[in-house]
């Protein structure tokens, strides 16, 4: 159970296109999402907290304009990477968190990420 | 800022031995951590929690313990395997705020 399914898994496009990466929670209903980005060599970096049906939540330094955020349904989160430049090749991973426990003691389940290059 | 590391960066061990990977974190609101596995090209795998209120939890063959004094984390895996291979990354849950911290990783390699 918990499987998290990101899509695609890997991206190449021209600088100036926008990215689209979904992720769904595939056998649970998660009310929040989080994503995070990953360099070469470093640890998750949280970007933002999608939530469902409101704003997501976006950690200080990460343009909210620069990567938009949708979590319209209680399984699928969407991040768009907007005009992309070749400074926003990275590894990028959803997580979601189950709505069906109670208590804030439930793990992430992670996505198996999106590497993101542009040219 | 508060942030959770490692003390070391790489591990290397004998298959068939323990492992133990440690952690330190500094944020005291942290009520809540989780250790993962990340293999390469991959997400992160959860593998063991446990909570403030906690000392030890064993899983099957690997055992967590915190030690909130000193803020320290470990992670033991018991009888190491090839597969055991990859990056592991200890988190911590900053309590109201329900979002993750992750540590900086420990790369671990099984040697035959």
């Amino acid at each position: 159970g918990a499987v998290v399914s990101q899509h695609p898994s890997w991206v190449i496009c021209k600088s100036g296109t926008s990215v689209k990466i979904e992720c769904r929670s595939l056998d649970f209903q998660a009310t929040t999402m989080f994503w995070y980005r990953q360099f070469p060599k470093q640890s998750l970096m949280l970007m933002a907290t999608s939530n469902e049906g409101s704003k997501a939540t976006y950690e200080q330094g990460v343009e909210k304009d620069k990567f938009l955020i949708n979590h319209a349904s209680l399984t699928l989160s969407t991040l768009t990477v907007t005009s992309a430049h070749p400074e926003d090749s990275s590894f990028y991973i959803c997580s979601a968190r189950e709505v069906s426990r109670t208590g804030p003691f439930q793990p992430q389940h992670f996505g198996d990420g999106t590497r993101l290059s542009i040219l | 800022g508060e942030s959770v590391g490692l003390h070391l960066p790489t591990l290397s061990v004998q298959e068939g031995d323990n492992s133990i990977i440690n952690c330190a974190y500094s944020n005291s609101a942290s009520d809540y951590f989780i250790w993962y596995k990340q293999e390469s090209g991959k997400g992160p795998q959860f593998i063991i929690d446990i909570r403030s209120n906690m000392d030890k939890r064993q899983g099957q063959r690997v055992t967590v313990l915190l030690n909130k004094t000193v803020k320290h984390l470990s992670l033991q895996i018991a009888a190491t395997q090839p597969g055991d291979s990859a990056v592991y990354f200890c988190a911590e849950n900053i309590g109201g705020a329900q979002k993750l911290v992750f540590g900086q990783g420990t790369r671990l390699t099984i040697n035959p």
